[in-house]
């Protein structure tokens, strides 16, 4: 079955500093992999997606994932951390029929001034 | 293309009343989903809609919700006899061609 781990419940970062969010994945196979954002009261935006096209993948607001097939990593990054970026993250898989997702349990990322 | 739009956005009942909650999918896409979401948890599976057809329910819906796709365009998940543990973000997704699913901005359920 095709499940996530989220390894971090909380990160917490200063302004302008990396940010790394750990995902990995439990699959048979290559699966395609999402990363969700969810800001304070708001819905769910995806970020990026990996396909099997390119592993690594750039996403939205300058985060981007590298799919790393033999550590089974989909981790989430970006190079400079900006306030607009606090918000919790979903790293995410399709299991079964129907295209039905499995979450991962989030991780709440704090920026600091 | 105008995103998945969900009402009410709040929503605030005693214990023991109905709600109904209404979800409009991206226009054109056949698949709809419905989501519970509670604090400190990633979203959980609720049910699936092809079209007008309910494929697929989690055990997490009791008998006291149901949700409906009458003519495979917006959707509605009414909850009776409501509870405290009803409590949560409800969201719902709709998807297209692709494995993207998109989702509305949720409806909150506070049961008091």
């Amino acid at each position: 079955a095709q499940s996530v781990t989220q390894l971090d419940s909380h990160v917490s970062v200063s302004e302008g500093t990396p940010v790394l969010l750990r995902c990995n994945y439990s699959s048979s196979y290559s699966p395609s992999l999402f990363w969700y954002v969810q800001h304070p009261n708001k819905g769910l935006q995806l970020l990026l997606k990996y396909t099997s096209a390119a592993t690594l993948v750039k996403g939205i607001n300058g985060f981007e994932a590298e799919f790393k097939k033999s550590e089974t990593s989909f981790h989430l990054t970006k190079p400079s951390a900006h306030m607009s970026d606090a918000a919790e993250y979903f790293c995410v898989v399709p299991r079964g029929g129907y295209q039905k997702v499995t979450f991962g349990t989030g991780t709440k990322l704090q920026v600091i001034p | 293309d105008t995103g998945v739009s969900q009402n009410p956005r709040h929503k605030i009942t005693k214990r023991g009343q109905n709600v109904t909650f209404r979800c409009d999918p991206i226009s054109e896409h056949n698949r709809l989903y419905w989501y519970r979401q509670t604090l400190g948890q990633g979203p959980e599976f609720l049910t699936y809609f092809q079209n007008e057809a309910q494929l697929e329910k989690s055990r997490l819906l009791s008998d006291r919700f149901s949700a409906e796709r009458p003519k495979g365009s917006f959707s509605t998940l009414e909850i009776q006899r409501t509870e405290q543990g009803d409590s949560a973000m409800y969201l719902c997704a709709s998807q297209g061609s692709t494995d993207t699913q998109y989702f509305g901005p949720g409806t909150r359920l506070t049961v008091l």
